[in-house]
Formats: structure tokens, sequence, C-alpha cells
């Protein structure tokens, strides 16, 4: 299956943590990979590898990996962390890219 | 610093063709994978497809929904990467994104442009 489950929403007030899933049959197999998207702004990678950071993003974001559900964790929240967040990971069988359907956190 | 510089987008009419293009600085552009990626109005990322560097044969994939239309190719003496649409859709209607593709090297998709529009209509 190359489907990826994410919840739409989730809320939460500054300086807490946030924890945002995605859940996939693949992704036992798959390495896995978000994205932030701010309004009116292209998609930034933040994780990479499962637990990654790329270059130049806080350490604030992780990443973290159990069997069939990935988990980003930003703590600490910001109001600058306001966004929407896709997991991304590749399709069991053709390799494929696939997408997540995004969640929308809110810092309240 | 790596730029990614979306261009060609605009109105349409469903049936028609298209080519988008991606010129591309900061990084050696030979050495990379590069794919697109669109978001329709409202909605959530969608893969489009890529097309491997010449090291590994720079053949292409493309997404299911695309498939058999859409077609990526590159210049690598230009730094550039080409969306070519044909048979255009209402519901290609999106903003395409080309991104540096790092999947196959578990990096992901570690560089994007900031997206060209493309509406299609009559």
């Amino acid at each position: 299956s190359s489907e990826l489950t994410q919840p739409p929403s989730v809320s939460v007030s500054p300086g807490q943590t946030a924890r945002i899933t995605c859940s996939g049959d693949a992704l036992p197999k798959q390495y896995s990979y978000w994205y932030q998207q701010k309004p009116g702004q292209a998609p930034m990678l933040v994780i990479y590898k499962d637990t990654e950071n790329p270059p130049g993003v806080p350490e604030r974001f992780s990443g973290s990996t159990s069997g069939t559900i990935v988990t980003l964790t930003i703590s600490e929240v910001q109001a600058e962390d306001e966004a929407v967040y896709y997991c991304q990971s590749a399709d069991s069988t053709s390799s494929y890219v696939v997408f997540g359907g995004g969640t929308k956190l809110t810092v309240l | 610093e790596m730029h990614l510089v979306e261009s060609g987008g605009g109105l349409v009419q469903p049936g028609r063709s298209l080519r988008l293009s991606c010129t591309v600085s900061g990084f050696t552009f030979g050495d990379y994978a590069m794919g697109w990626v669109r978001q329709a109005p409202g909605k959530g990322l969608e893969w489009v497809g890529f097309i491997r560097s010449k090291a590994y044969g720079g053949t292409t994939e493309h997404g299911a929904s695309v498939r058999g239309r859409f077609t990526i190719s590159r210049d690598d003496s230009k730094s550039i990467v080409y969306l070519q649409m044909n048979s255009l859709k209402h519901e290609d209607t999106a903003v395409y994104y080309c991104t540096r593709d790092n999947v196959a090297v578990a990096g992901g998709l570690d560089v994007w442009g900031k997206g060209t529009t493309v509406t299609v209509s009559s």
C-alpha cells in the first residue's frame, strides 16, 4: 500500500510539545521525510531519513519511527512553527514518492 | 546558495499543451535527480515525477495521474529541467514546484523552487 495517513489538525500552546503522526504500511520498509509549508510559501524539508535534521533546521524538530507510524515532534513550539506539515515516503513496490494529506499545526 | 526558478506557467485551455522550465543554480545540476511536485488550490502535495541524473541513465518516472500526458526532461548543459504537459485537464490546475530529488539516496526533496501557477480553464 502507498497511502500515508495524517491527522488533519493539531493544536498546541506556545512552549509546549507538538506531535504529528503519519501512518502507512510501507513505513517499516521505506524512509520517511517531513516538510513544513507556511502560507504562500514552498514546502521546506525539516526531517529526512526518518530522524535526521537538514542544516539550518532547529533541533526542536525531531523525527521518530515505530513500525507503521512515524512521528514529527516539535519541542518548545513557537508561533513561527504554525504551518502545514506533510510526511512523505515511497511506495513499497514502485519506490514512487508518496505524500500524506498534511497536518495543520495551530499554535494557540 | 542553491536556487530553483520555475517559469512557463499561465492560463491554458483544456486539451492544450504547456511546457514548464526550472532553471537551477548553486549546485552541480548534472549530479542530481530532479523532480516536480504540484499542489492544487487548497489541497495537499502531489508527486508528479522525476528524472534521474545521466549517471543513472537519465530515465524518468511519472505519477499515475499524469503518466502518458506529462513528460520530464533535462538539459544538463543549461541546468534546466522541463515538464512538458499535454492534453491538459481542469484537474491539472495547480502550483507546480521544481525539486531536487534526493529520495533515492535518502536525502528527500531537499531543495524547492517557489513554484509556478498553471490554470487550466476555457
